[in-house]
């Protein structure tokens, strides 16, 4: 079946422009994650979708940085006034259930490569 | 605070060899820990987690409590083993964090 898929998988953007990352994550999937991820780095997590209930958004960098995922399913992460240190890898991942056993487990889609001018 | 620390950033070892990537991480509590490979121009994808106490395509990770550490081992390294490891950490089910990667190079 159908993975998680993000559009575009390459942006470049002007510094001070908006952009709008798309993410589809698996149909039926309930959580939804997206990272940040810098040349040479892992992950870093952004923000977190259970449904279409932002439960933590602890790991946006600023206030320019929002998500959402208005009918618990696609999400959309925007970054308005882009700056150079914007430019990274922003994956979107998604689970089933978090699970009273634990947490399930993540599937990721390709990523988007942000460059910022 | 690092919670997660890979202190190799690139591994090299011959076929058949031995292989272990390192993986410590800090938190007093009970986290989960899990190990995500990434093959060439492939997404990223879980290969083991603690709780499953499973070996995946001949790995294995051991949770040390005392050590803080949850290193990924191979007896035998095969070329297609090359890749990005990723070493990652839950505490509450809806936040991780991961280490920044060890590459593995498996030499033929």
């Amino acid at each position: 079946g159908a993975g998680v898929s993000q559009s575009p998988r390459y942006k470049v953007a002007k510094r001070g422009q908006d952009v709008a990352l798309r993410c589809d994550p698996i149909s039926g999937h309930v959580s939804l994650f997206w990272y940040q991820q810098a040349l040479g780095q892992g992950p870093e997590f952004l923000t977190y979708f259970q449904n279409e209930a932002q439960l933590d958004k602890s790991g946006l960098p600023s206030d320019r940085f929002f998500a959402e995922r208005p009918e618990g399913s696609v999400s959309t992460l925007k970054i308005q006034r882009t700056q150079q240190e914007d430019s990274a890898v922003y994956l979107c991942a998604s689970s089933l259930a978090i699970g009273a056993g634990g947490t399930d487990t993540q599937y990721f889609g390709p990523g988007t490569r942000l460059t910022v001018l | 605070a690092q919670r997660v620390t890979q202190p190799e950033k690139l591994l090299s070892v011959f076929k058949g060899a031995p292989v272990e990537l390192k993986c410590n991480y800090s938190y007093s509590g009970s986290p989960e820990l899990f190990w995500y490979v990434q093959y060439s121009r492939q997404r990223l994808q879980l290969l083991l987690r603690h709780i499953s106490r499973e070996s995946i395509k001949g790995f294995t990770a051991d949770l040390n409590k005392g050590e803080t550490s949850f290193h990924l081992k191979k007896p035998f390294a095969q070329e297609e083993d090359s890749a990005m490891y990723y070493c990652a950490l839950s505490y509450n089910f809806n936040k991780f964090y991961f280490g920044s990667g060890t590459k593995l190079n498996v030499k033929p």
